[in-house]
């Protein structure tokens, strides 16, 4: 059965600097997502991705948050400038679209220290 | 705007008791619905979906209903197992448009004791 991969599992980092999440993403999907889980709380929408472009962003999705399509199969979001909140569980989806359901990745779990 | 209200949790259950989760949405348009379950350490599984009103989805013994009258989406199981303990999200997303962002409920934590 296709999956959403991720990479890495779990990336600690320090308060300032640049990570890079990945995803690799179902391949005959259209439609890709970043979302968040700080640890005990909700799924929270990021970003969308269609078309080679941001379709929609939330507010937590700010200019220190980036996403990429770099070589039509991985998804990337960045983070310029980590910060302490940023820790989280981050989560990519993808969707083929239409009435069918999103397929999420295992996560990559962000420690910022 | 469009959000999802859960059950809080936790849910303490013993084994072969009968489980209910209550959600109710608030969205415009018609949106699909969902119920997706993670397992302690693991990713977001898709559990159940219903597209439309009236629509029942099922899987692995759980069972919700698409009620548009009165806006919800209860997950319930009529005997549930150790196995089942996990943290349960209801969500809901619009089809259409270049979105179809999935909207998630706070979660609702399951455990169930043998």
């Amino acid at each position: 059965e296709p999956e959403v991969t991720q990479t890495p599992s779990h990336q600690v980092t320090q308060m300032g600097q640049e990570v890079i999440l990945r995803c690799v993403p179902i391949s005959n999907h259209l439609y890709f997502y970043w979302y968040r889980q700080i640890l005990g709380q909700k799924v929270e929408f990021l970003v969308s991705f269609y078309n080679n472009e941001i379709s929609e962003k939330s507010e937590i999705f700010d200019d220190q948050f980036s996403v990429e399509r770099p070589d039509g199969s991985n998804f990337t979001l960045k983070i310029r400038s980590t910060k302490l909140e940023d820790s989280a569980m981050y989560f990519c989806a993808s969707f083929r679209g239409g009435i069918t359901e999103a397929f999420f990745g295992q996560g990559t779990r962000l420690t910022v220290v | 705007g469009d959000s999802v209200t859960q059950m809080e949790g936790p849910v303490t259950l013993s084994e072969e008791a009968f489980l209910t989760i209550n959600c109710t949405y608030t969205a415009t348009g018609y949106p699909s619905l969902f119920w997706y379950v993670q397992y302690p350490g693991e990713g977001l599984q898709l559990l159940l979906k219903a597209t439309k009103a009236d629509d029942k989805g099922s899987n692995k013994g759980f069972e919700a209903t698409y009620r548009k009258e009165t806006t919800s989406f209860h997950l319930e199981k009529g005997s549930v197992q150790v196995s089942d303990s996990a943290v349960y999200f209801c969500a809901l997303s619009v089809p259409g448009g270049a979105t179809n962002k999935l909207i998630f409920g706070t979660g609702t934590l399951l455990a169930v004791q043998p």
